[in-house]
């Protein structure tokens, strides 16, 4: 069966730091793969996807990036991190036909 | 372009009364429909989903949810609301699992 990992849960960052959440995909191949954002009351804003490896959509320009540098892999990065940053990250995955699974969601502060 | 709209941000029922939580999409072509909920702090999980076929589809903890094209909308019912419902609730429009998009979310609140 397909699982999907996403780390770390929490994280505290201060302004201007680094970021590095990453999220992989078990049991299936070649999958999409979306970073979602979701700020308090905003909803689940579409961050990035992916198609491919290497292959990455921005829908929102932004301070983050994407990089998918392995089929089932998929890493969200920041150099320098924003107060704005703050909120829930989301990774998916699906297949065509098929709907989106959810990875169990990253809580960021930054401070 | 796509679109998804939940008109309600926030919906209180009392236990055991009807639930209808409305969902308008905007899509090109045939669109593949869902219906995830998510409880505070977690991921989502899928109730429902319609591809194709009947446009009545039956989902998990007994929700249910209608597609009609003519109007645009996919809404999401339970005729009996149970106090474990609490939780947000999100509706999406995919197509091929390429570019899945999110309603806002709409926040269901039980009251005994």
């Amino acid at each position: 069966s397909q699982t999907i990992h996403q780390w770390p849960a929490t994280l505290v960052q201060p302004v201007g730091s680094p970021l590095s959440l990453e999220c992989t995909v078990e049991g299936t191949s070649n999958p999409n793969l979306y970073w979602y954002r979701q700020a308090a009351g905003r909803g689940l804003q579409l961050l990035f996807y992916s198609v491919g490896i290497g292959q990455i959509s921005s829908e929102v320009p932004q301070n983050l990036s994407a990089s998918r540098p392995q089929d089932r892999q998929f890493i969200l990065s920041s150099k320098k991190l924003l107060l704005s940053d703050s909120g829930f990250y989301l990774c998916a995955w699906t297949n065509p036909w098929s709907e989106a699974f959810f990875g169990q969601g990253t809580r960021l502060t930054v401070v | 372009a796509q679109s998804v709209t939940q008109p309600d941000i926030h919906i209180t029922v009392s236990e055991g009364a009807s639930l209808e939580l409305r969902c308008n999409y905007s899509y090109g072509a045939t669109p593949y429909l869902f219906w995830y909920v998510q409880s505070p702090g977690q991921g989502l999980q899928l109730l429902l989903k319609y591809f194709s076929g009947d446009t009545l589809v039956q989902g998990i903890k007994g929700f249910e949810a209608e597609f009609k094209r003519s109007q645009s909308s996919f809404n999401l019912r339970k005729p009996s609301v149970h106090w474990s419902d609490a939780a947000e609730y999100f509706c999406a429009v995919g197509h091929t699992g390429n570019q899945f998009y999110f309603g806002t979310g709409t926040s269901l609140t039980v009251i005994p």
